[in-house]
């Protein structure tokens, strides 16, 4: 079994700071880990993931993660907001035990006050 | 080039009535999904297909039911409508199973309303 927990469905930031947003994971084997995100009326796409290597993973438009296996988290951050990161952030685990499915969280929203 | 697409992009229509949601990937993808979304953003899978192979069905209705005509297209028709249907309903693709470390390309969404 997996699940994902998104700590905070709601996080607000101000243009220049620091956006961190929580996740933490539960899997049985060892896990697959993504962010997504999604902007108003779009579908989702991809920020980063990790499946194996180097913990710290970076992504698109100055994201990064870092996988926990002994916390158990993935947690993104990037250093100073912009109003265009405005949006919805999806965390998803998988695994190589469950034919493919993506557990996603429930999302939280980021928004960026000027 | 739309990676996924999907057709329509709005569909308001009646309860109890039957419609049909269009999904195409031009990635060459093997692996092909269908999410539900519902109102507080919440993200459901409710099926995938791996080269044309049914290989989740999760907790649906049986009025859901997908067809895969070839490994570019899957659809999604719905029977009797009901009000609890209304949704943004999301088509996405992977390269292939891969155990799961693939990621997922997402359509644009087609926005359900049911009356």
């Amino acid at each position: 079994a997996q699940s994902v927990t998104q700590l905070g469905s709601h996080v607000s930031v101000s243009e220049g700071a620091l956006v961190l947003l929580r996740c933490n994971y539960s899997s049985s084997v060892p896990p697959y880990l993504f962010w997504y995100v999604q902007y108003p009326n779009q579908g989702l796409q991809l920020l980063l993931k990790y499946t194996t290597g180097a913990t710290l993973v970076k992504g698109i438009n100055g994201f990064e993660a870092e996988f926990k296996k002994s916390e158990t988290s993935f947690h993104l951050t990037k250093p100073s907001a912009h109003m265009s990161d405005a949006a919805e952030y999806f965390c998803a685990v998988s695994a190589s035990t469950n034919a493919g499915k993506s557990t996603f969280g429930d999302g939280t929203t980021l928004t960026v006050k000027p | 080039d739309t990676a996924v697409s999907q057709t329509p992009k709005y569909l308001v229509t009646q309860m109890g009535n039957d419609k049909s949601i269009k999904c195409e990937q031009n990635l060459g993808h093997d692996t092909m999904y269908w999410y539900k979304q519902d109102s507080k953003k919440f993200l459901k899978i409710m099926f995938s297909y791996n080269n044309k192979e049914l290989i989740i069905n999760e907790t649906v209705p049986n009025r859901f039911s997908p067809k895969s005509p070839d490994k570019a297209h899957l659809n999604l028709h719905i029977n009797s409508l009901e009000l609890g249907d209304s949704a943004v309903y999301f088509c996405a693709s992977s390269q292939d199973l891969a155990g799961g470390s693939n990621e997922q390309f997402f359509g644009p969404g087609t926005r359900l309303t049911v009356l």
